[in-house]
């Protein structure tokens, strides 16, 4: 019963360093999600997938990039760090991309550091 | 574009107190609404849902309902326990002209419950 599964918790990166984020679900789930949550501020969304294969660019995109080649994974890629990558990063996932049935089961999240 | 606006926190409560955390909404079409919580160093948790105007959504002795005169889905619960100590995020996604559902977050609502 394992959900959503994110690693690592937790990271520093120096600036300019690059790191690839993990997410699993094991829910079967077609559609995963990548968000970043800043202090006092609602979630952004990054990237979305509605499928193995397929991707597509959220609200704040630049400076990530993402594969889906399964559709347990959904790994988020960091190049070229920066400090305004500095958040705290989460997956999620959802049976139908309207959720509004089951809405959207949350990983436990990345807290990331860039300095 | 769809927007979420929730009250700003902390909201500082006694236990057994009542609660309200506002949040109204702006969106294109006949959005569904969401109640998040999350609990330090987790993940958000679905709380309650509506779909459809003048729907309550209900859970853990939490309320919310749709209110579509007033773009409004205000969070309630008649008596706090320390254990509802959490930040609170209404959400919304709504079907887009493009044929996807895309979710917005407002920024979270801190609640803190003391004994």
């Amino acid at each position: 019963n394992a959900g959503v599964t994110q690693t690592p918790k937790f990271r520093i990166l120096k600036i300019g360093q690059s790191m690839t984020l993990q997410c699993t679900q094991d829910m079967n789930h077609n559609y995963m999600y990548w968000y970043r949550q800043d202090p006092g501020m609602g979630l952004k969304l990054i990237y979305y997938s509605v499928g193995a294969g397929i991707t597509d660019k959220g609200e704040v995109p630049n400076g990530y990039n993402v594969s889906r080649s399964t559709t347990e994974d959904f790994p988020l890629r960091l190049e070229l760090a920066a400090p305004s990558q500095t958040s705290v990063y989460f997956c999620a996932s959802s049976y139908r991309q309207d959720p509004s049935s089951y809405g959207y089961t949350f990983g436990s999240g990345t807290r990331l550091t860039v300095v | 574009g769809n927007s979420v606006t929730q009250m700003e926190g902390p909201v500082t409560l006694s236990e057994e107190a009542f609660l309200t955390i506002n949040c109204t909404y702006t969106a294109t079409g006949y959005p569904s609404l969401f109640w998040y919580v999350q609990y330090p160093g987790e993940g958000l948790q679905l709380l309650l849902k509506a779909t459809k105007a003048d729907d309550k959504g209900s859970n853990k002795g939490f309320e919310a309902t749709y209110r579509k005169e007033t773009t409004s889905f205000h969070l309630e619960k008649g008596s706090v326990q320390v254990s509802d100590s959490a930040v609170y995020f209404c959400a919304l996604t709504s079907l887009s002209s493009g044929g996807s559902y895309i979710p917005t977050f407002g920024r979270g609502t801190s609640l803190i419950v003391h004994p």
